[in-house]
């Protein structure tokens, strides 16, 4: 399995501000996912994050909207901009476990936007 | 249509019996995983169990088993000898394609209460 940790673990911000969330992995893994759970929805892939290169954005979120880096095998970061009340949800990443099928989820960023 | 259905919205068990929580799925692909993971009031993701397509026999993680019937497209999670510590979300979810770096796509979960 993998240790995923996040940072925060919940914000409450103000609207039309930033919040940069932090992904920490144990071990180097070569894909990163990041995913967006709105209040009693079910989650939805933003992007991927491979190391190296550009996100690869899901059908619906933009580079200018959902910034992510990615600087080396065990971090990356996913910011929020400009943030509305509609953007208020659980943010979560996730990577794949080495040598598994099975993919590995962090505990979770719950943003609420004012 | 949707990929993963997740029909029943909530459910009940007491204390101590088996329940089973309902997963259809949609696919083309001849290569696919299985997901269950189990979402807590904190909101964190849980996996659970994973059932390959290929897969011969049907997976078993403690409490937990998946029966899978792949001419029916259904990967039903039974969770036996329910635990107060199991009333959570569950989420069933799918990744198709051989590539290990396939995303998943998740049904809209099952609402689990087990009572005294």
């Amino acid at each position: 399995s993998a240790v995923i940790s996040q940072k925060p673990s919940r914000d409450i911000c103000q609207r039309g501000t930033s919040l940069t969330i932090q992904c920490q992995v144990d071990s180097q893994v070569t894909m990163m996912f990041w995913y967006r759970q709105q209040p009693g929805q079910s989650l939805t892939l933003i992007a991927t994050a491979n190391q190296g290169s550009e996100a690869t954005y899901e059908s619906g979120f933009v580079i200018d909207k959902f910034p992510i880096s990615r600087p080396n095998l065990t971090f990356s970061t996913l910011t929020v901009s400009n943030m509305s009340p509609e953007d208020s949800s659980i943010y979560l990443c996730s990577v794949e476990g080495t040598g598994t099928d099975t993919q590995y989820f962090g505990p979770g960023t719950r943003l609420t936007v004012l | 249509a949707q990929k993963i259905t997740q029909t029943q919205p909530g459910m009940f068990v007491q204390e101590k019996e088996a329940v089973t929580l309902d997963c259809t799925y949609d696919t083309s692909d001849p290569s696919y995983g299985l997901f269950w993971y189990k979402q807590p009031s904190s909101g964190e993701m849980i996996f659970l169990i994973y059932q390959g397509s290929y897969d011969q026999q049907n997976a078993t993680e403690g409490r937990y088993s998946l029966n899978f019937q792949k001419a029916r497209k259904s990967a039903n999670l039974v969770i036996s000898a329910s635990q107060l510590g199991d009333s959570a979300m569950y989420f069933c979810a799918m990744r198709e394609g051989q590539g290990r770096y396939s995303t998943l796509t998740f049904g809209k979960g099952t609402m689990l209460l087990v009572s005294p």
